[in-house]
Formats: C-alpha cells, structure tokens, sequence
C-alpha cells in the first residue's frame, strides 16, 4: 500500500541548534503539506508543495519538494523552545483525494 | 470564524458496542476527512467526502462507515467495537480536496 516514511523518528536538539526531518513516500505525490502536532493538541497545517523541486521558507523554517515528488524535507534554524512538537508531512498520491501522513518526527529543544 | 467542532470530547464504550462521532465543519468547506491517530502514532486516513460523495476510503474494515449531509456536516460510525478501536478521531475540512486540512479537537475514543 501506498506509505509515507519520516526520519528521525525523535531529534532531540539545544536551543539554537538546527533541525531536519526527512520524508518519503513510495509512490509519486500530487503535492505534499506540513503539519505541526504540539503535545495534547491537533495537527496545525504549515505549508503544501506543488511544483517538483519547490522550496519555500517561512521565517526560520525552510520546505524543500523532492524532484521526482517523493520526497520533501522540513528544516528548521536555530530552533527555539516553541518549535516543540511533532512535525508530519501529508502526501496526496498522484489520482487520489486523500493525503496520507507521515510517522512524524518529534522534536524537543534543550533550553 | 469558528473552527471545525467534533463531539462528543470524549467517550467510553465497551466492545461490541456502536458509536457515532460527529464533526460540523468550518463554514464555506466542502471537504471533510476522518483520521484515526493513536498515541504516537501518525494520523491514519479513514474517509473523506466531498459534496456529499464519498472520494476516498482508508484500509479500514467494513465496520467504520461515515456520510456526509446537505449541511456539509459529517458523522463516523464504527460497529462492534474492538480494543484497537481506541484512539484519537480527527475531522478536518477544507474547501475543496486539494487544500490544506483544518482540524478539530478530535474525540478521544476509550474502549474497554
């Protein structure tokens, strides 16, 4: 079945540090999303995807789409305490209406 | 604007019994979508109906169902509960299938 694979599973970083998830999915993406999960609460959307190779920054954040589109990355600068949670990447397959999420990475910045 | 509501917050059910969960969604989104997300675990997709058609279905059996009403507002039924049924339920809507998913709260469903 169609899957979509996120690493690391957990990062636990210093404040200041940066941080990087990685996410592939097995088969090719119509686009992709980011979501934030803070503990207790519901995924919040981030950014979506579209066009293969496309990146796109929101402040310290940087969101990068894979060429072939099987593949997106999320990489944060300098974390702060407030980019606690989980991060999931949602891929919609090529001719399907549903988005399938990612393991999720969890991250913890050390103050 | 309120944001897309689920009920009930909670629930506790014995196996095999039945359940219905509900989720009215923002005003203006057509797009509703089902996710089972259990602790740890990334959200699973179950359902999603758009204008009132089912469009997509999750590897889940038979026993989960959902419709989709006039309203745009949604209900899951999950029959003959089991144990692994236990989990946090997430709606989300959107305005059309390809736009970024606004969620609820969930229900947290406790199976005993």
């Amino acid at each position: 079945g169609q899957q979509v694979m996120q690493i690391p599973q957990y990062q636990h970083v210093q404040e200041g540090e940066d941080f990087t998830t990685y996410c592939n999915s097995s088969t090719t993406l119509s686009n992709i999303q980011w979501y934030k999960q803070r503990p207790g609460g519901h995924p919040v959307f981030l950014i979506q995807l579209v066009k293969s190779g496309e990146v796109k920054k929101q402040k310290r954040l940087t969101f990068q789409f894979g060429e072939a589109k099987k593949n997106s990355s999320l990489h944060i600068t300098a974390t702060q305490t407030t980019d606690v949670g989980t991060y999931f990447c949602a891929g919609r397959p090529s001719g399907t209406y549903k988005y399938i999420f990612g393991t999720g990475t969890r991250l913890k910045v050390l103050a | 604007d309120a944001g897309v509501t689920q009920s009930p917050t909670h629930l506790i059910k014995t196996r095999g019994q039945h359940v219905t969960l509900r989720c009215s969604p923002i005003s203006g989104h057509k797009s509703v979508s089902w996710y089972q997300q259990v602790l740890g675990q990334g959200p699973q997709f179950i359902f999603q109906y758009y204008e009132k058609e089912e469009r997509g279905r999750g590897n889940f059996p038979d026993r989960f169902s959902a419709r989709q009403f006039p309203n745009y507002s949604s209900e899951l039924n999950v029959n003959a509960l089991l144990l692994g049924d236990s989990a946090l339920y997430l709606c989300a809507s959107s305005r059309d299938v390809n736009e970024k998913l606004f969620f609820g709260s969930g229900t947290q469903l406790s199976v005993l």
